[in-house]
């Protein structure tokens, strides 16, 4: 069964740095999505991206926050200048864009830990 | 925006209990997810289920749009099951935008 993989597993960094973390959506799927959980709370929305922009982003998603599609296979979410409360585990999603559009499929994650 | 409640917040069962966790949200649906989150952190798919009764092996889940609520039945429970249990609807008709529950830590010892 196609699955979302992400790397790496887990990525430790020094605050101020930049992080690129990536994904590898199922392959026919047109629609994705960044979420993040701090430890011990809910998942949370970051932002989707459709046709190779934004379509919706939440209040943490400021300027520190940005998406890419690089080519045809990657998604990534780069922090600029990480924060202390950026440490968090970051879930890569997908979907498609049949009946079962809302059908997001969630990658394993990547932990975050800036230190 | 759509509020999302699970219950119970813990459960902790020997290997071999049956139990069910509800997920309760506030608006009409037109999607559901159910994820179970690893000791490890991952998360992973369960059901896709917007209304009606699906099952996959130990696992069911049923949701009653109607009366805005989900309950997914875990029968036989093995210490693999263990993990955190998390529902997910989005937050309006028009955006894809998950509002995740608040989780059913479980618990299953041998």
């Amino acid at each position: 069964e196609p699955e979302v993989t992400q790397t790496p597993s887990h990525q430790v960094t020094q605050m101020g740095q930049e992080v690129i973390l990536r994904c590898v959506p199922i392959s026919n799927h047109l629609y994705f999505y960044w979420y993040r959980q701090i430890l011990g709370q809910k998942v949370e929305f970051l932002v989707s991206f459709y046709n190779n922009e934004i379509s919706e982003k939440s209040e943490i998603f400021d300027d520190q926050f940005s998406v890419e599609r690089p080519d045809g296979s990657n998604f990534t979410l780069k922090i600029r200048s990480t924060k202390l409360e950026d440490s968090a585990m970051y879930f890569c999603a997908s979907s498609d864009e049949t009946g079962v559009r809302f059908t997001q499929y969630f990658g394993p994650g990547t932990r975050l830990t800036v230190l | 925006g759509i509020q999302v409640e699970q219950s119970p917040p813990d459960l902790i069962l020997q290997e071999g209990a049956n139990s069910t966790l509800r997920c309760n949200f506030s608006d009409s649906v037109n999607n559901l997810q159910w994820f179970h989150q690893n000791p490890w952190g991952q998360l992973i798919n369960l059901f896709y289920i917007p209304s009606g009764t699906k099952q996959n092996g130990r696992l069911s889940a049923t949701t009653v749009a109607t009366e805005r609520y989900s309950l997914l039945y875990i029968s036989s429970s093995q210490t693999t099951d263990s993990g955190v249990y998390f529902c997910a609807v989005p937050l309006s008709y028009n955006t894809d935008k998950l509002i995740f529950g608040t989780g059913t830590r479980l618990q299953v010892f041998p």
